[in-house]
């Protein structure tokens, strides 16, 4: 059975701070996907970046960068130079054996303080 | 724009009363979902649909029913039958192909009074 497991319920860090949310995963199948999504206090989620399991590069995105390792079964996440705006929750997701079967973790509630 | 649109963005129910959660798409997505999504439990999947006139339950169907008559809706009824409907409803599309993201609309917050 997949899993994702979020340990940090909640985070609070002072704006421009750095701040890596964590993410481990649990599945048997060799062939997966990754992905975070941000929910703001809207309530939408917002896709942020996929990964596939034969992809283990690390990715940069502006402010973001995403760490993959399949030894730790971790794929982490950074933000550098937090912003007020970067407050939300964060969800990482596991996708194996189809599209249709998506197991999020608990997510991780940020919060930015000016 | 392209997007997701979910109504209403607040409903309150009382005890013993069905009501319909409404779903729409323009991005022309075979695919759509519902999510239940309850606080330090992230999101669980109710239902969700491949196609037109098809639907599979997910992990936590029973209380919960829906229908897939127009690719671009897919809306959810909360039975009376569902013990604690009140929770924070997502729902989402994709393309039908393994690693698509989903799309996700602005959820319904539902309040059983």
């Amino acid at each position: 059975a997949q899993k994702v497991t979020q340990a940090q319920t909640e985070i609070s860090v002072v704006e421009k701070e750095d701040v890596t949310l964590d993410c481990v995963y649990e599945t048997r199948d060799t062939t997966y996907y990754l992905f975070w999504y941000k929910q703001p206090p809207s309530g939408e989620l917002v896709f942020l970046i996929r990964r596939n399991s034969f992809d283990e590069q690390n990715e940069i995105s502006g402010r973001y960068s995403w760490n993959f390792q399949k030894s730790t079964s971790s794929f982490n996440f950074t933000i550098t130079a937090s912003q007020v705006v970067d407050s939300a929750v964060y969800f990482c997701a596991l996708s194996e054996g189809g599209y249709q079967k998506v197991t999020f973790g608990t997510g991780t509630k940020l919060q930015v303080i000016p | 724009d392209g997007g997701i649109t979910q109504s209403p963005k607040y409903l309150f129910r009382k005890e013993g009363q069905n009501v319909t959660l409404s779903c729409e798409q323009n991005l022309n997505h075979d695919a759509m979902y519902w999510y239940r999504q309850d606080p330090g439990q992230g999101l669980r999947l109710i239902y969700y649909s491949q196609i037109v006139n098809d639907f599979q339950k997910g992990d936590i169907a029973e209380g919960y029913s829906v229908s897939r008559e127009k690719k671009e809706s897919f809306p959810l009824t909360v039975t009376s039958a569902q013990k604690n409907p009140t929770a924070f409803y997502l729902c989402a599309s994709s393309i039908p192909s393994v690693g698509s993201e989903q799309f996700f609309g602005p959820g319904t917050r539902l309040t059983v009074l």
